[in-house]
């Protein structure tokens, strides 16, 4: 069955970075594109961005443009998302999550609390 | 950034019905049929229910159904029951160097 396992919860002073990773089974590494989209406490999911695993292309939001960046290791089905100039409104739950039919998401990882604390 | 415009909030007795509605433009819900639903209960991880507009991914009941007319996409809940209470998602493939765009978010309350 598909699997996808995130690092943990990870603390960081403001202007820091973070890198998440995100290991995924189950499933042909190569064919599925995967997502990073996060979510701050009471607030709404935002998507950050995504990655062909095949080719290592990516796509990302505008907004967070020139702070992120998603890399991918093939040979371990591994993905990775590193976000820079943290700031403090930057704590949230960061979720990776692979692409499905038609612009969906159809498995999520569990999540990866990145808490921006001085 | 943009984000597509759902009701706050919805709510409905159990076996009654509730509809989520999920504004957009023609850059995004309007110009695809790419538009995706996703239930998330507190603590948890998103879940898809319904995709391409209109679709159930293997597992979701029948009872969640999906719509669209023009640049305003709907989730329907039939037949509410307890365990439909939970935030809603819509989302969609956007145009214009977005790539992709969620809603607000609808927190759906079983009365």
């Amino acid at each position: 069955q598909v699997q996808v396992v995130q690092s943990g919860a990870d603390v960081k002073k403001p202007g820091a970075s973070v890198k998440v990773s995100c290991q995924t089974s189950g499933y042909t590494f190569i064919t599925y594109a995967v997502h990073w989209v996060r979510q701050a406490p009471g607030q709404r999911l935002e998507w950050m961005g995504w990655i062909s695993p095949d080719n290592g292309h990516t796509k990302y939001s505008q907004k967070f443009q020139g702070r992120v960046t998603i890399t991918r290791d093939a040979s371990a089905s591994t993905v990775y998302m590193d976000l820079s100039s943290l700031r403090y409104e930057d704590t949230a739950v960061y979720y990776c999550a692979r692409a499905g039919s038609a612009w969906s998401i159809d498995y999520w990882g569990q999540g990866t609390l990145v808490t921006v604390s001085s | 950034q943009s984000a597509l415009t759902q009701p706050p909030s919805a709510s409905g007795s159990p076996g009654q019905s509730v509809t989520i509605s999920c504004t957009g433009t023609s850059s995004d819900v309007g110009g695809y049929n790419y538009v995706s639903w996703y239930q998330q209960h507190p603590g948890k991880a998103p879940k898809l229910m319904i995709f391409e507009v209109n679709k159930r991914p293997s597992g979701v009941p029948d009872r969640f159904s999906g719509s669209k007319s023009g640049n305003t996409a709907s989730l329907t809940v039939s037949g509410l029951q307890a365990e439909d209470e939970a935030d809603y998602y819509c989302s969609s493939y956007a145009d214009n160097n977005i790539h992709y765009v969620f809603g607000t978010g609808t927190k759906v309350t079983v009365l």
